[in-house]
């Protein structure tokens, strides 16, 4: 069974300026999940879709990022204008189902802003 | 604030000795689940144990959870060098259908 695939890997930026991160869900997995890793602490959540609607987007800063799931499968996450703070491992996971405890995990997308 | 605590921070023992960590949390939960994070291979799930549960097993893994004490604890026994990575453990707070993660612990395993 194939994984959760992310790209890019690395990604280095200038502050203010944007980028965009993309994610493919293990097939056939309803929700998805986009955290933010900053070094030395733990994955924290930004968005979770069910399907191609959002169910939780609390801790979102929605006034410099923003993500889309269109048509259920695949997701996007992008960031306008970087931050220098915005530097951290940005994770995509999916799961069967929103009450279905276990998460997969992809590879992640590490960012740098400079 | 983060939901889980791990404690230690860092942990470092010799291949073939058993590593301790423990996961402090503050509010009630369903279930508590511990993921594994190294370099090579992301974040991985490990075990999952649900708020009725006291102990489960899962190959060298043994994990325990007081809710009256609001702590769990992962063992890893007869640890390998292969087990060197970040230990994080994970509540479903605030909602059934979201993971809040704790600060993690490194374990080194030296050979």
């Amino acid at each position: 069974e194939a994984g959760v695939a992310q790209s890019p890997r690395y990604k280095i930026i200038e502050k203010r300026q944007s980028v965009a991160f993309w994610c493919n869900p293990i097939s056939g997995h309803a929700t998805l999940y986009w955290y933010q890793q900053i070094l030395g602490q733990g994955p924290k959540l930004l968005i979770q879709f069910q399907n191609n609607g959002v169910v939780d987007d609390s801790q979102l800063p929605k006034d410099r990022f923003s993500a889309e799931r269109l048509k259920g499968v695949d997701s996007t996450l992008k960031i306008q204008p970087a931050k220098l703070e915005d530097s951290a491992v940005y994770l995509c996971a999916s799961s069967l189902d929103k009450y279905v405890e276990t998460q997969y995990f992809g590879p992640g997308t590490r960012l740098l802003v400079l | 604030s983060q939901q889980g605590e791990e404690d230690p921070q860092a942990l470092s023992i010799q291949e073939g000795e058993n590593a301790t960590m423990n996961c402090s949390y503050k509010t009630s939960i369903n279930n508590l689940q511990w993921y594994r994070q190294n370099s090579g291979r992301g974040l991985v799930h490990l075990i999952l144990i649900r708020s009725n549960e006291r102990e489960k097993h899962s190959g060298r893994l043994r994990v325990t959870l007081d809710t009256s004490k609001k702590s769990s604890s992962l063992l890893i026994t007869a640890s390998r060098a292969a087990d060197t990575a970040s230990y994080f453990c994970a509540t479903d707070w605030p909602s059934g259908s979201r993971l809040t993660f704790g600060e993690g612990t490194q374990l080194t395993v030296n050979p």
